[in-house]
């Protein structure tokens, strides 16, 4: 089993939709929770980042760590054609490594418009 | 606009040959990360470098691939002799090593090996 287990989709949503994207882990020294998004043929870039448990507000953007179920997920309101993406979650034990980040298989989205 | 830059951007190749794929992280960034993403495994860590030491090798196959640092500016990963099983996606990614944490990825380099 993998640490980190990502919702596979593909999810496929008309414009304006909520979307709810999930992963799950089993790591508990997991302290920093990331989404990247990628877009087709092209490297992921940063989206979201939160420390611990919470919540994290960006424009459309909502980034939700539960630890005590080792359950992240990132909403998006007012879904846009131009968020149809792969999104990965990635995760890890400190800052200092942060970059030697765990990777969720990630989740293909489209918005329809 | 700083970026990380990733050559070449597609290689085909035949089985047993050498491939050599090379990276220029972001000016002052200490740390390096070469990832490879395929369908089946997603994002795989193959190698990691802090101050081009390298600090974590463990996800690369050392029989046949090999990850260098001969100066800040470049980073290369080498793979000798190549496998169909290769084919990827590789990206090499660097960050400031604090703060966020944040990674900038390259826009990778797609092997393919007949």
């Amino acid at each position: 089993q993998k640490e980190v287990e990502q919702d596979p989709g593909p999810l496929s949503v008309p414009e304006g939709a909520i979307v709810s994207l999930n992963c799950t882990y089993s790591n508990s020294a997991f302290q920093y929770f990331m989404w990247y998004r990628q877009y087709s043929r092209k490297g992921p870039e940063l989206l979201m980042y939160t420390y611990s448990s919470g919540n994290k507000e960006d424009g459309r953007f909502t980034a939700q760590v539960d630890k005590s179920s080792k359950y992240i997920s990132l909403f998006i309101r007012d879904s846009q054609p131009s968020d149809s993406a792969t999104y990965l979650c990635a995760m890890s034990p400190t800052n200092t490594n942060a970059g030697k980040s765990t990777f969720g298989d990630g989740t293909t989205l489209t918005v329809k418009p | 606009d700083a970026r990380v830059t990733q050559t070449p951007r597609h290689k085909v190749t035949e089985m047993g040959q050498e491939v050599t794929m090379r990276c220029q992280p972001i000016l002052g960034h200490n740390t390096v990360f070469w990832y490879r993403q395929t369908m089946m495994q997603g994002l795989e860590l193959l190698a990691y470098f802090r101050n081009r030491a390298p600090l974590d090798d463990s996800g690369m196959p050392k029989d046949r691939f090999s990850a260098e640092m001969p100066d800040a500016t470049l980073a290369t990963l080498k793979i000798q002799p190549s496998e169909p099983r290769d084919s990827a996606v590789y990206f090499c990614a660097s960050g400031s090593g604090f703060g966020t944490g944040e990674l900038f990825f390259g826009e990778g380099s797609r092997l393919t090996v007949l």
